[in-house]
Formats: C-alpha cells, structure tokens, sequence
C-alpha cells in the first residue's frame, strides 16, 4: 500500500526566506507527482505536476523536483511572501488504481 | 478554463433529509472524482468515475449516491447521513489515467 509523508507537519519563516518541502513515498509505481496549495476552507490549486520520466518542474518561484527511484520529491520555494501562507500537499497517481495517494501535508506560515 | 465549479458552497441537513451536490466542468475531461476532507486532513478518495462511468468505489457507506449524467457534470446525492459525514466534500476532473486533477472549491456539509 502507498505512503506519502510530508516532513515537515509545520514550517514558520520570516518573509523572504528561501525553503524546502520535503515529500517521500514508499511505491515508485507511479505515473507522476503532483503539488497542490490548500488555503483554509478551499479547494486545492494545483502548483506542479512532474510527470515519473522528469526530474523537474518549474513555476515562477516554485521548483519542484522528482526522484522516482529513491521516492523523494521536493518543493522549493524561493524568495517567500506572506502569500504563500497555506497547507502544500504533495499526491502521487499510482501506475495501478488509478487514483491519487496524498500526503498529510505542510502548513506554511511565512511571517511579514 | 480551468475552472471546476461546486454548488452549493455550504450545505447544512439533518440525518433525515435528502440532499445533493452537485459539480461541474468544462475542460473537456472524461474523468471525475469525488473527494471528502476531514479537517486538517488531507483529501480521502470516495468515488471515480471515467468516461461516464463508475470506475472506483472506495468502500463507500451507501447513503452517498454519485451519478454522471453527462461528461461534464458529476452529482453526489446525500440521504440519512450521520454527524460524522460532516466535512468539505471535493470534486476533480481530469483526463483519465494519471493526467493533473483540477479541483473544484468544495461544499462544506454539516449534517445537525
């Protein structure tokens, strides 16, 4: 069965900060990786998907990076704003079910 | 457009009534999900449905009831819920088979 597990729960940084979300997964049986933003209450944004034959994906201030083999992805965020305060949930689609599996996610708390 | 839209935006029933939500898409996405999502949780899977048809069911209780009138809608119909269902109810398309989900805002259901 797929875990994915976010380290760590909860991160606080002063504005400007540039920090690293970390997602690990135990299946390397998956088709891709995506990112999602979850501000409180809403629905989730997507951020990035990498598909399993990338190493990388790029959006503004955002990277995020795959490493199917040893079940690792990071999300980078650079120059952080208060804006980017909300939970980030990694979720893989497994080759097999058909669904995505989710991590419990981060809260990000970027302080002004 | 990337747009998912959920209606309503906040439901309140009690265990007797019978209600529906109901979400829809007009990216042209031959697939579509169901999700639930219990506070600072992430998102649980409940049901999938692909090209109209339902294609999982995640051991779900049978008084949620989800149809797919057509590619672009997908329904969820409520009846003799229990407190414990309260939650924000997700839905997503996409194309099947491993491509990014887009996320609609959600309906936040308290059952009394």
């Amino acid at each position: 069965k797929q875990e994915v597990t976010q380290i760590p729960a909860a991160l606080s940084v002063p504005e400007g900060e540039n920090l690293v979300l970390n997602c690990s997964f135990t299946d390397s049986a998956i088709y891709n990786l995506q990112w999602f933003r979850q501000d409180p209450g809403k629905g989730l944004t997507s951020l990035l998907l990498i598909q399993s034959s990338q190493r990388e994906q790029t959006s503004g201030r955002l990277n995020a990076s795959l490493d199917k083999s040893s079940g690792r992805s990071t999300l980078y965020i650079a120059a952080s704003q208060p804006g980017d305060s909300a939970t980030y949930l990694c979720a893989v689609f497994m080759e097999y079910g058909n669904k995505l599996v989710f991590g419990a996610g981060t809260i990000l708390r970027v302080k002004s | 457009d990337t747009e998912v839209t959920q209606t309503p935006k906040h439901l309140v029933m009690g265990m007797t009534n019978k209600k529906s939500l109901k979400c829809e898409q007009h990216m042209g996405h031959r697939a579509m999900y169901w999700y639930k999502q219990k506070a600072k949780k992430p998102p649980e899977l409940m049901f999938v449905y692909s090209y109209e048809k339902l294609s999982i069911n995640e051991s779900v209780p049978s008084r949620f009831s989800p149809e797919c009138p057509n590619s672009s809608l997908l329904n969820l119909h409520l009846h003799a819920l229990q407190p414990e269902d309260s939650a924000l109810y997700l839905c997503a398309s996409s194309q099947p088979s491993g491509y990014e989900q887009y996320f609609g805002p959600g309906t936040r259901l308290t059952v009394t």
